[in-house]
């Protein structure tokens, strides 16, 4: 079967650096996407790596290792509007997207 | 970066109405769609997949006599419940992909979602 496990919350300090983990199990692999998802509202795109290897964008991160099925979702500079949930899907062979459970982010003055 | 629409964003009915969401793509073309149910507190749950001009493709335990897909055109898509009843409660996303292919037709757009309550 198809599995996407994470965290299901973590706590982090405002101004910190917070790693959110995932590792996947899927039939076939076309790209892992990170998406943040505000409570109440709709998922927003994050980030997305098919290839190896680490992304920057701002104070956001994602690193991708295929091989051992393995991603993360670095967030450096912490602010409070950072506390949200944090989603990894992977596309698989037939282009479905599998999602993970969320990662609950709680960010602490 | 592309625009999704949803209408309404929340709706209030009695048990046993129907009620239809609409998706749209404002900026692009989307070849497919996709609608999601969250309950409180959970992940997204795919509940099927649409492509313009076909029928949708339902996941698995997701009624398709209740809930009614219509992709009639790149830009639009329709959910509708019917018969609503009080479990049917949840918050309704959609998302659409340009399938322009590569990395960048691989990315689904979310609209903001609809909020149903059925009373």
């Amino acid at each position: 079967g198809q599995n996407i496990d994470q965290p299901t919350e973590m706590t982090a300090t405002e101004g910190a650096i917070v790693q959110i983990n995932c590792t996947y199990q899927t039939s076939g692999f076309n790209g892992l996407f990170w998406y943040q998802q505000h409570a109440g509202e709709a998922p927003t795109f994050l980030s997305y790596n098919v290839l190896d290897g680490l992304e920057e964008k701002g104070r956001f991160s994602s690193f991708l290792s295929r091989s051992k099925g393995y991603s993360y979702l670095l967030l450096k500079e912490l602010q409070m509007k950072d506390s949200a949930s944090y989603l990894c899907a992977v596309l698989d062979s037939n282009y479905q997207l599998i999602w993970g459970a969320g990662t609950k982010l709680i960010i602490k003055p | 970066g592309a625009v999704v629409s949803q209408h309404p964003s929340w709706v209030i009915c009695k048990s046993g109405t129907s009620v239809k969401i609409e998706c749209r793509s404002l900026d692009f073309q989307a070849t497919t769609m996709f609608w999601y149910r969250q309950f409180p507190k959970q992940s997204l749950m795919l509940m099927a997949t649409s492509n313009e001009g076909s029928k949708a493709t339902y996941e698995q335990g997701v009624e398709k006599d209740k809930f009614l897909i219509n992709h009639a055109s790149l830009t639009l898509s329709t959910l509708t419940v019917t018969s609503a009843h009080p479990e049917d409660s949840s918050f309704y996303i959609c998302s659409a992909r340009d399938g322009a292919g590569g990395p960048e037709g691989n990315e689904q757009f979310f609209g903001p979602g609809t909020r149903l309550t059925v009373l």
